[in-house]
């Protein structure tokens, strides 16, 4: 069974620039959520995306977007890059998480696109 | 204050002693929780979730769930130089279910 897969893997855009990461998710996923990985904040939720609904969105400002399309494939967008959107980008993918329904949701991770502004 | 906190370590066992890692977590109403171990260049995953209150072992990984006191825990037996990594605790909280929040991570060093 494939796992998830993001391309590109790395990158590396000016300031300015904007840029579209892309996310196939694992066979019968239907959520994807992704997430920014920088040395110093961590991994940080940028939104979760579910039957092509964002289900739930981070805290980063609006020129973060992404959307979903019927086949579960995911991509995010970043427009005006700045110098501090430098970070590993990753998308993970879900069987999906259902109210009610504990044992539900666990993330699988892609391998990453590393984005490099300069 | 952080959703979920993690001491960034490092944290330095030498090889065939158990290696404990703790979490705490601020939404009282979270339901699951996941460590997640990431090796360096590498992409996170998962080695445990729990959802109850107490222990839950899987192999030489045992995790620990105290919701009174907001806090997780894992224990890895007899550490392997193949455990050095930096391990996430991830929580999946109440108020907005379908977003796991990470921990900034620990990072582990088993020294033979």
């Amino acid at each position: 069974k494939a796992g998830v897969t993001q391309t590109p893997r790395y990158l590396i855009k000016t300031r300015g620039q904007q840029v579209t990461l892309s996310c196939s998710p694992i066979s019968g996923h239907r959520s994807v959520s992704w997430y920014q990985q920088t040395p110093g904040q961590g991994l940080q939720f940028l939104f979760e995306y579910f039957s092509e609904t964002q289900r739930n969105k981070g805290n980063f400002p609006g020129r973060f977007s992404g959307r979903q399309f019927s086949n579960s494939r995911s991509e995010m967008n970043v427009s005006t890059l700045e110098l501090g959107d430098s970070a590993l980008y990753l998308c993970a993918s879900s069987l999906a998480w259902l109210a009610g329904v504990r044992n539900s949701g666990e993330l699988f991770f892609g391998e990453g696109s590393r984005l490099t502004v300069l | 204050q952080k959703e979920v906190e993690q001491n960034s370590g490092p944290l330095s066992v030498p090889e065939g002693a158990i290696a404990s890692l703790n979490c705490t977590y601020s939404d009282r109403g979270s339901q699951s929780f996941f460590w997640y171990r990431q090796y360096s260049g590498k992409s996170p995953e998962l080695i445990m979730f729990i959802y109850s209150n107490g222990d839950k072992e899987d192999g030489r990984f045992t995790a620990q769930l105290n919701k009174a006191s907001q806090y997780v825990s894992l224990l890895i037996r007899d550490s392997q130089p193949s455990d050095s990594a930096t391990y996430l605790c991830a929580v999946r909280g109440l108020s907005s279910a379908s977003k796991i929040i990470f921990g900034s991570g620990t990072r582990l060093s088993i020294r033979p």
